[in-house]
């Protein structure tokens, strides 16, 4: 079982709508969160990362949400355009006898219509 | 702002034969990530490299090897190719190797025929 799980697998959605990715992790130790926004054939972009601490975080129309006692990350995605068409990826970083390690999700494909 | 380099961003090798993947960190980073990504499936960690030595070792094969050099650059070595070693292959790069944001390259993209 993957230690970090996303859904949906894939989305469709209109333009200008929004969205909700979720993220469930079982990664322990927990150090942060982390929500990549990884365009076909290129590299993960980073779009927003959390600590333990922090609840929710935001940049520009996307807004993360962490519940560290739940182990859920939510990435919101407002008034959705063309470009957002991608795969969302959810990767949270664990420290293992003083390793740190990054664990990937298994990604949302996002499509946004015209 | 300089970022992560790959090189070359295509290869395409026949079974058997060796390919060598190069990875250019940002400036003053001092620790690199291998990743290989199959189709549709996330990245797999593959080695990791902190001031030159080896750091942490994923699922990377015996038929690969890695090195980081001098000036930081770091070097994927593979040989005896098979089908299915055909993937985007990831660099990413930090300052330290501690948490610290590990900021990806554009990838190779390796196709085995």
């Amino acid at each position: 079982k993957n230690q970090v799980e996303q859904s949906p697998q894939s989305l469709i959605i209109l333009e200008g709508k929004n969205c909700t990715l979720q993220c469930n992790y079982t990664v322990s130790p927990f150090s942060n969160l982390r929500w990549y926004k990884q365009d076909t054939g290129r590299g993960p972009v980073s779009l927003t990362i959390m600590t333990f601490s922090e609840n929710t975080k935001s940049n520009g129309r996307y807004t993360a949400t962490l519940d560290a006692d739940t182990k859920q990350s939510s990435l919101h995605i407002t008034a959705s355009q063309l470009s957002d068409s991608a795969s969302y990826i959810c990767v949270v970083s664990g420290a293992t006898s003083g390793t740190y390690k990054y664990i990937f999700g298994t990604g949302t494909r996002l499509k946004v219509l015209a | 702002a300089a970022g992560v380099i790959q090189s070359p961003r295509h290869l395409i090798k026949e079974k058997r034969e060796t390919a060598t993947l190069k990875c250019y960190p940002i400036p003053r980073h001092d620790t690199v990530y291998w990743y290989q990504q199959g189709p549709g499936q996330d990245p797999q960690f593959l080695i990791s490299f902190y001031e030159k030595m080896q750091s942490d070792k994923g699922s990377i094969p015996d038929r690969f090897s890695a090195q980081q050099f001098s000036d930081y650059h770091s070097e994927l070595n593979m040989s005896s190719l098979e089908l299915g070693d055909s993937a985007l292959y990831f660099c990413a790069s930090s300052l330290g190797q501690g948490n610290d944001e590990q900021y990806f390259g554009p990838g190779t993209r390796l196709t085995v025929t």
